[in-house]
């Protein structure tokens, strides 16, 4: 098994949609989440973290599930700004691991 | 907002040379990383470095792979002899404590021919 599984893309939606990306992760012992985003051919920038309560940030919400080991990214309201890829990232293990990235999944937001 | 920076930002060169990747991470912080990212596919962890050593690596960094922190402020990556397929987008990053979100630089794109 993958360690952070994604969606597999594209997700084609029009402006003002919601839009929901789920992930999975291998390891129950992982301790932090984050979701990334990504925009073609640059750096991973930080989204937002996740945390066990779920926490939102504007139309950007974010839900973990530690029992099924899986996460999730709702965008309300979409922009077409928000057109990217949406990477969830997890620690690889407990305690001082690095982080490990989905292979991401593929928005984009039409007018 | 301070910024991790990386030099170059695209490095062609040809197989069997030698690459030096410069990143100059944020100030204040104690955990550095490198990333890369073959085209099309996911972000893959090669390094952490703290307190002046290799904290972890992984399957990807071989013996071809160094890394070094040579004054205060540079962190460097060394591919000793590079290969076709070491090309990638290298990602330098940064974060002040264990576990929290990475600052990731602009990265190095590098082309092996």
């Amino acid at each position: 098994r993958k360690e952070v599984e994604q969606d597999p893309g594209p997700f084609n939606v029009p402006e003002g949609a919601t839009v929901a990306f789920n992930c999975t992760y291998s390891n129950s012992a992982s301790q932090s989440f984050f979701w990334y985003r990504q925009d073609c051919r640059k750096e991973p920038k930080l989204l937002m973290s996740v945390y066990s309560s779920g926490n939102e940030d504007g139309r950007f919400t974010a839900q973990l599930n530690r029992a099924s080991q899986y996460i999730s990214l709702l965008i309300r309201d979409s922009k077409l700004s928000d057109s990217a890829t949406y990477l969830c990232v997890v620690n690889r293990d407990s305690g001082n691991t690095p982080l490990v990235f989905g292979k991401g999944t593929r928005l984009s937001v039409i007018a | 907002e301070p910024e991790v920076t990386q030099t170059p930002s695209h490095q062609v060169t040809q197989m069997g040379q030698e690459v030096i990747l410069r990143c100059v991470p944020i100030s204040n912080h104690l955990y550095f990383y490198w990333y890369r990212q073959i085209l099309g596919q996911k972000v893959e962890f090669l390094v952490s470095f703290y307190n002046n050593e290799i904290s972890e690596k992984s399957e990807i960094f071989d013996d071809q792979f160094s890394v070094e922190r040579p004054d205060g402020s540079n962190f460097t990556l060394k591919i000793r002899s590079t290969k076709l397929e070491d090309s990638a987008m290298y990602f330098c990053a940064s974060t002040r404590e264990n576990n929290s979100p990475l600052h990731f630089g602009n990265g190095t794109r590098l082309t092996v021919t």
